[in-house]
């Protein structure tokens, strides 16, 4: 089984800051990547998928990038609304894996 | 309009059977192409994909809990059920279930969830 590793597992950032946030796999992906979003009390929703393929009615500043085994989740300019936990998850191989997540916090 | 939930125990003792129902709206399992994962997720833990079962039948499990999970579906009835035996402390979690895409396994619709705690 691909096992994904999140970091770091905090980031505290101020709003209208850049947030960059990191997956790794365990075996290489292709790009077979996809990021979520999960606030308290919520399903996760879906990002990015295909590394780095917004999904729909996701706003221009969450990017992804990466292929392999290295991936980057980069949010441009942090609103209130951002603040969460964070996951990836690798679909190139059953079973689907997702990373530990990532808390992103108000610095 | 694409709607799933879940239904069955909150709570469960150890080492009983849970057996939980997903019943969805605005499609068709018995369409090529259609899918339906378990997905669970303890308190404050990361999502950990339990199962799948596809529109021919065709079922996925965990490699760690595969001999523990069953899956099945009643295309009639609009349901997929899904059964976990043994159950510990260690399973306490929302239970999700999910249509997903076959091709590639991702979530396209969610259902609320529903938690389930294992407890004596």
């Amino acid at each position: 089984e691909i096992v994904m590793t999140q970091s770091p597992a905090t980031l505290s950032v101020s709003p209208g800051e850049r947030a960059t946030l990191s997956c790794r796999a365990s075996q290489s992906l292709s790009t077979n990547l996809a990021w979520y979003l999960q606030k308290p009390g919520q399903v996760p929703r879906l990002l990015i998928y295909s590394a780095s393929t917004r999904a729909t009615g996701i706003p221009p500043r969450f990017s992804g990038s990466g292929s392999g085994t290295e991936f980057t989740l980069t949010i441009s300019s942090l609103q209130s609304e951002d603040f969460a936990v964070y996951y990836c998850q690798q679909y190139s191989h059953w079973p689907p894996v997702f990373g530990q997540g990532t808390r992103l916090e108000i610095k | 309009q694409v709607t799933l939930r879940e239904s069955g125990p909150a709570l469960v003792k150890p080492t009983q059977t849970l057996t939980l129902t997903c019943s969805f709206s605005g499609f068709s399992l018995s369409t090529r192409g259609m899918c339906v994962s378990w997905i669970r997720q303890p308190p404050g833990k990361a999502p950990e994909w339990l199962t799948r079962i596809d529109w021919d039948d065709d079922k996925y499990y965990s490699t760690s809990l595969k001999t523990r999970l069953t899956i099945s579906k009643d295309t009639s009835k609009n349901q997929v059920v899904l059964t976990m035996t043994s159950m510990k402390p260690v399973d306490t979690a929302t239970y999700y279930c999910a249509r997903i895409r076959c091709a590639d396994n991702l979530v396209d619709y969610w259902g609320q969830g529903i938690l389930v705690t294992v407890s004596s």
